[in-house]
């Protein structure tokens, strides 16, 4: 079965931890994305990479890194300097080119305490 | 920069109703149009999107789009809604040609009342 997998479902930290969301895909995909959902904000993006070993800030990058080392993992570490890291986090994925739809995971809810 | 406004935040309709989502950009070159669907407890999904042809899409379950280029629009329409429509919907833009990072609206709560 094709798709994308994220762990955990639910996520808690306490405050200054840096946290790592795990992202797998399994579709071949060259690019993946990390979103961040908000109430009332839509997706934003924080980073994305097109392909292996390489990855681009999207609009709200600071206090998170990556990292794309093997093409079908995209981990994103929360870093202590995100100063508002409680949201849902969604991973994703599609072809060469990136240009066409979008495959998203689950999401992973982080709540830091 | 690309931008995509959703007009309506909340909608809440009776079953058979029609629907009709606002979605506008702002891009002056040739857009990729997207909607996705995020129902209750599940992925976010593609509904339909919009490369080049007719400028009128159909997607899953019933639901259509018409890209207006005179107005910079996509609006996503039904013509009765189903409670299982509940959902929360996202216009979504990109630049056509080579990689460019698609921009998604704020989304629209749809609430379908049996």
């Amino acid at each position: 079965d094709g798709g994308i997998t994220q762990s955990p479902k639910y996520l808690f930290r306490k405050e200054g931890q840096n946290v790592t969301l795990s992202c797998e895909q399994n579709l071949n995909h060259d690019a993946m994305y990390w979103y961040r959902q908000d109430p009332g904000q839509g997706l934003r993006l924080i980073y994305y990479s097109q392909i292996v070993n390489d990855f681009q800030k999207g609009d709200i990058a600071e206090g998170y890194s990556v990292s794309r080392e093997k093409k079908e993992s995209f981990p994103l570490t929360v870093t202590s300097a995100q100063k508002n890291p409680t949201a849902f986090y969604l991973c994703a994925s599609n072809g060469a080119g990136g240009w066409d739809e979008q495959f998203f995971g689950p999401g992973t809810r982080l709540t830091v305490l | 920069a690309q931008s995509v406004s959703q007009h309506n935040h909340h909608v809440i309709l009776s079953e058979a109703a029609s629907l009709e989502l606002g979605c506008n950009y702002s891009y002056g070159g040739t857009v990729n149009l997207f909607w996705y669907v995020q129902y209750p407890g599940q992925h976010l999904q593609l509904l339909l999107k919009y490369f080049s042809g007719d400028p009128l899409v159909k997607g899953i379950k019933g639901f259509e789009a018409e890209f207006i280029k005179s107005k910079f629009s996509f609006n996503l329409r039904k013509p009765s809604v189903q409670w299982s429509d509940t959902a929360e919907y996202f216009c979504a833009v990109n630049a056509s040609g080579g990689y460019q990072k698609v921009t998604f609206g704020i989304g629209t709560k749809l609430q379908v009342i049996p």
